[in-house]
């Protein structure tokens, strides 16, 4: 494998299922990121991590629970989500916070029923 | 806090015309400027990026964007399109000390035979 990938591609799930997306990068990289993107808005950044640590927490729900066990993996745990919730959920990652250039997973479609 | 306009939602181009799409942003200072293309069901992609010197950048896949500080713009360009370039297109901005893109709404670039 190489690059970012995301797992699974697609996920339906009701309003009261515990579900988690999953995001791996093969590029060494230190900082990796959560953004939302909806039909014909700009890309909403979720969540920033740095050598592991969270730097970035945009407002965003506490349905929405990131984890990042080490630099390679970032998940995304979801529970009692709305459907408003329902967008496609891109992962990225750069050398680090101080790299503008970011490499995108293919991103996982969430519907949320 | 800078931002992004992308003014055109969707363009439609015939195969081997030329295409250019617009970018508009708002910040005080010189911007970090990006393209990236996201062909459907895959990530976004880096086409090119600007930091500072030459307006006139040279990207992957054939594709140039010229950055106008006094029009505050970044258009892409590209002389003669390609069926495979049928895609979304974005626009993003990055600022000095702060690596978090903002970035445009997207165009929707559909090529016809």
């Amino acid at each position: 494998e190489t690059g970012v990938t995301q797992t699974p591609r697609h996920l339906v799930m009701g309003m009261t299922n515990k579900k988690s997306l999953k995001c791996e990068q093969h590029l060494g990289h230190n900082a990796m990121y959560w953004y939302k993107q909806s039909a014909k808005k700009p890309l909403e950044l979720m969540f920033v991590y740095n050598f592991k640590e969270q730097t970035e927490n945009n407002s965003v729900p506490s349905r929405f629970s990131p984890e990042c066990p080490n630099s390679s993996h970032l998940f995304l745990h979801l529970h009692t989500l709305q459907p408003e919730d329902s967008a496609l959920y891109l992962c990225a990652s750069s050398q680090d916070t101080s790299d503008y250039e970011q490499y995108f997973g293919p991103g996982t479609r969430l519907t949320v029923t | 806090a800078q931002s992004v306009t992308q003014p055109d939602i969707h363009i439609t181009v015939s195969e081997g015309a030329s295409l250019e799409l617009r970018c508009n942003y708002s910040y005080g200072a010189t911007p970090y400027l990006f393209w990236y293309v996201q062909s459907p069901g895959q990530g976004l992609q880096l086409l090119l990026k600007y930091f500072s010197g030459d307006t006139l950048v040279q990207g992957i896949k054939g594709f140039e964007a010229e950055f106008k500080r006094s029009q505050s713009s970044f258009n892409l360009r590209k002389p003669s399109v390609h069926w495979s370039d049928a895609a979304e297109y974005f626009c993003a901005v990055g600022v000095f000390n702060d690596y978090k893109l903002s970035f445009g709404a997207g165009t929707t670039v559909t090529v016809r035979a």
